[in-house]
């Protein structure tokens, strides 16, 4: 079966660093999504990665290694409205969305 | 600004009473989703349009049924809620082309039934 694992809870401490792993069993890859969703919300798009390596974007970065089936989400210089689940999700075989559970982050002062 | 508008944002219903939920995007996507969040958990897909082409996942109850009478207006129906249809309700849209592209969401409607 398909599948993609994520922490459920992770804690950190404004103005730090936090990575928030996902690993991925799926038919198939044609890339991989994080997305944010604050509580009650929708989710947002943050990332989009299908190459191996590291892309940036401001304060968030997404890593990605198709060989082990892993990509992480690094979050600089957190700040309390970081406060979210995130959510990965791997785009398969048929061009399907496989999402994860979500990774809900708590920022601490 | 482009968007995906969901309305009602909260609805209230009752054990079986048929319930409506709306969406409309002026993204002019071609593909629109819905999906249903229950509290920690991924959204799980119920069904999708490829222009007017309905996808339905095999999963989805039969209690379950959409509507897509244009490109900009999707409807999800719920014939008969029960209890455990309680969640929130995502409809999302996509450009479509067979190639991966980044789903759009909907701020959403959080069902209730009584």
């Amino acid at each position: 079966g398909q599948n993609i694992d994520q922490p459920t809870e992770m804690t950190a401490t404004e103005g730090a660093i936090v990575q928030i792993n996902c690993t991925y069993q799926t038919s198939g890859f044609n890339g991989l999504f994080w997305y944010q969703q604050h509580a009650g919300e929708a989710p947002t798009f943050l990332s989009y990665n299908v190459l191996d390596g590291l892309e940036e974007k401001g304060r968030f970065s997404s890593f990605l290694s198709r060989s082990k089936g892993y990509s992480y989400l690094l979050l600089k210089e957190l700040q309390m409205k970081d406060s979210a689940s995130y959510l990965c999700a791997v785009s398969d075989s048929n061009y399907q969305l496989i999402w994860g559970a979500g990774t809900k982050l708590i920022i601490k002062p | 600004d482009a968007m995906v508008i969901q309305n009602p944002r909260y609805q209230v219903t009752q054990f079986g009473k048929p319930v409506t939920l709306s969406c409309s995007q002026t993204l002019n996507h071609n593909v629109m989703y819905w999906y249903q969040q229950k509290s920690s958990q991924a959204p799980k897909l119920l069904f999708h349009y490829y222009d007017k082409d309905f996808n339905n996942e095999a999963d989805t109850p039969d209690n379950f049924q959409s509507r897509r009478p244009n490109t900009s207006f999707c409807f999800l129906d719920i014939r008969s809620p029960g209890l455990g249809d309680a969640a929130m309700y995502l409809c999302a849209t996509s450009r479509g082309g067979g190639q991966t592209d980044t789903q759009y969401f909907g701020p959403g409607t959080r069902l209730t039934v009584l």
